[in-house]
């Protein structure tokens, strides 16, 4: 549980689609998140899908989820400079009752106006 | 309703001094959990405190470090005889109800304590 996998950095230009990819490890995650980081701050819960769910719309975002590869894509449409941030996606500690989250290292999004 | 509250938001220490970072939980939250983040590097899970009791502390080192959440007041970490390995941003979270696995369990961040050891 403790290598969720996420590429480091992207760049998009502003209005274009961004999409984020990460891998996690444990197949029985009934939960997987996604936070956003913006500098000097907290993480922030962004979205979140629940694993009998292959996909989740909110708005500007979509949550794809493929349970067979452990694979969780966060895509962000028409991306805005105020989406420049650090994104985060978090897996619930393997075999754990107890609420602690397993997160990768972030991706830091760079959005070009 | 106010959210997570950390304090001090940067706290700078000598070799060997002592750190103690304060965290607030939002109202109606009686859970706390502290996690660890080391440059360019993600979170790390250290521990989960209810009110009075230590839940999971099983991502703390075992020597230097404490943390407690008492009845009345914020839950504090301290970091004894810090060194520059320690230098790091300390999140604190809160959730209202226990993180049970297959349960839905939104943690609420705070800004963090960005802690700089000299």
């Amino acid at each position: 549980g403790e290598d969720v996998e996420q590429s480091l950095f992207l760049s998009v230009r502003e209005g274009d689609s961004s999409v984020i990819n990460c891998t996690y490890t444990d197949s029985s995650s009934t939960y997987l998140y996604w936070y956003k980081q913006e500098p000097g701050a907290g993480l922030q819960l962004l979205t979140y899908i629940f694993s009998n769910m292959d996909m989740k719309q909110d708005q500007r975002l979509t949550v794809l989820l493929n349970k067979k590869d452990k694979h969780l894509s966060l895509r962000i449409a028409d991306t805005q400079t105020g989406d420049s941030a650090i994104y985060f996606c978090a897996e619930p500690h393997r075999g754990s009752t107890l609420g602690r989250l397993y997160f990768g290292r972030g991706t830091q999004l760079t959005v070009w106006p | 309703n106010a959210g997570v509250m950390q304090n001090p938001r940067h706290l700078v220490r000598r070799r060997g001094q002592e750190a103690r970072l304060r965290c607030s939980p939002m109202k109606g939250h009686s859970h706390v959990y502290w996690y660890r983040q080391l440059p360019e590097e993600g979170l790390k899970f250290m521990v989960y405190l209810q009110k009075e009791n230590i839940i999971d502390e099983s991502g703390m080192p075992k020597e230097r470090f404490s943390a407690e959440f008492p009845k009345e007041g914020p839950s504090i970490l301290r970091i004894q005889q810090v060194v520059r390995g320690d230098s790091a941003a300390y999140f604190c979270a809160s959730s209202p109800k226990p993180g049970l696995a297959g349960s839905y369990n939104e943690q609420f961040f705070g800004p963090g304590t960005r802690l700089t050891v000299l």
